[in-house]
């Protein structure tokens, strides 16, 4: 069973930084491409970053372009954001998400339960 | 304001048949992206219901299905339950953002 676990959230002041961790199991974890997407309070889902199978071939939404990176751990099985410089509209919940491949597109199938992180003094 | 285009909210009586819509551009669908599509729960992860346009995973019904035409594609949703009653996304890549792109969402309520 595909299992993705988020933690590292929480209250951060603006201009502060927080790591997230999303630890996973039940699949190859090297194989596969990984993505975080947030969904701010009743708000819609917006994807943030993803890393693909390389280490090097991350890539990011504009919005948090040059202040989040992401991450992996292919021994620990795990995945990282790291966000600096926090702004209100960072406040979300952050989800992992496990990218599947489909003759040449993709789409998020398995999904973790979130976590939260709230940008506020 | 979302890249992919879709009603606020839909709504229909159980056992009626209803239809998301989710319009995007010539450099999203249009270009030949897949369009997926997700369900979710208030307050519980978005879950996968629809991928590659037409695709059902394990465990999704029948009742269920996806299509896409120009820039833009659809849910369908027949026999409606009150089980379906959730929120629901698109999602499909966007060539000149080079980003993935979702929907603003629809509200599926069941009267």
């Amino acid at each position: 069973e595909v299992r993705l676990l988020e933690s590292g959230g929480g209250l951060v002041q603006p201009g502060g930084s927080l790591r997230l961790s999303c630890e996973a199991s039940g699949f190859s974890f090297s194989s596969y491409a990984l993505d975080w997407v947030r969904q701010a309070p009743g708000k819609g889902l917006e994807w943030v970053s993803g890393i693909g199978t390389a280490l090097n071939s991350a890539n990011y939404a504009d919005s948090v372009k040059g202040r989040f990176t992401i991450s992996r751990d292919n021994f620990e099985k795990t995945l990282y954001l790291q966000m600096n410089s926090l702004r209100a509209e960072d406040t979300a919940v952050y989800y992992c998400a496990k990218r599947q491949w489909l003759v040449g597109n993709y789409h998020f199938d398995y999904w973790g339960q979130g976590a939260l992180v709230t940008v506020s003094s | 304001q979302s890249v992919l285009t879709q009603p606020p909210s839909v709504s229909g009586a159980p056992g009626q048949r209803v239809t998301i819509s989710c319009t995007g551009s010539n450099s999203n669908i249009g270009a030949g992206y897949h369009v997926h599509w997700y369900q979710q729960i208030p307050g519980i992860a978005p879950k996968l219901f629809i991928f590659g346009n037409s695709n059902r995973p394990s465990g999704v019904p029948d009742r269920f299905s996806g299509s896409n035409s120009g820039t833009s594609a659809s849910l369908a949703i027949t026999g409606l339950q009150a089980e379906d009653e959730a929120d629901y996304y698109c999602q499909s890549y966007d060539i000149s953002l080079s980003a993935w792109v979702f929907g603003g969402g629809t509200k599926l309520t069941v009267l």
